[in-house]
């Protein structure tokens, strides 16, 4: 499979846990992105790395938020001390330069308790 | 107002019938606009992306991009049940992925056979 693999697909956790997530861009794609998705929304972007530097990060990211990008490789999604407001779709994508669109993983639903 | 409107629906069409999506905005620095197909309970995929002012069009799809207007379109011909999704438009400034996507919230189509 050479698509953008997600880990887990499904979370279900208590509210003040930190939970983790994790993305497998396509191997040749430079660029990874982080969106959240609620439901009847669209994804709001959260951060984006290019390759290990991570380049841009959303408001919407606060302090309990971190996201590393190690070797420019596989990406992490950690949210310390959860709160019911973290519920929602957690989506990762991958690009390469000077390609449009992104092509995304289907995603990591979280749900807080 | 947010960068990005979208009627969310949700639309129901019979087969065969033509629909049309539509999504205004605000920037004008957007150039590049794309449409993605979302299932349920999968990420985004691509399905047609156009630049500046313009149509384009692939098979039963044509998108349609006004820049005066700041007025996107997708027409679907001969609609079937398969395409039964929710479809997000989204947005850049710049190619290649240097200023993340803007997403509408998404129109949930229901094909009826």
């Amino acid at each position: 499979d050479t698509g953008v693999s997600q880990d887990p697909r499904h979370k279900i956790t208590k509210r003040g846990q930190n939970v983790t997530f994790r993305c497998d861009p396509i191997s040749e794609h430079n660029r990874l992105y982080w969106y959240r998705q609620t439901l009847g929304q669209g994804p709001e972007f959260l951060t984006y790395f290019q390759n290990e530097a991570q380049l841009e990060k959303s408001r919407l990211l606060s302090d309990r938020f971190s996201a590393e990008r190690p070797k420019g490789s596989f990406s992490t999604l950690e949210i310390q001390r959860t709160e019911q407001g973290d519920s929602a779709m957690y989506l990762c994508a991958s690009s390469a330069d000077r390609l449009l669109g992104y092509t995304f993983g289907s995603g990591t639903r979280l749900t807080v308790v | 107002q947010k960068e990005v409107e979208q009627d969310p629906g949700p639309l129901s069409v019979p087969e065969g019938a033509i629909v049309s999506l539509n999504c205004t905005y605000s920037n004008s620095a957007f150039q590049y606009f794309m449409w993605y197909r979302q299932y349920s309970r999968k990420g985004p995929e691509l399905l047609m992306y156009t630049y500046s002012s313009g149509n384009k069009e692939d098979g039963r799809f044509t998108a349609q991009v006004d820049k005066s207007s700041k007025y996107i379109s997708l027409f679907i011909r001969d609609s079937q049940p398969s395409d039964s999704a929710t479809y997000l438009c989204a947005m850049s400034q710049t190619l290649g992925g240097n200023t993340p996507l803007v997403f509408g919230k998404g129109t949930r189509l229901s094909v009826i056979a």
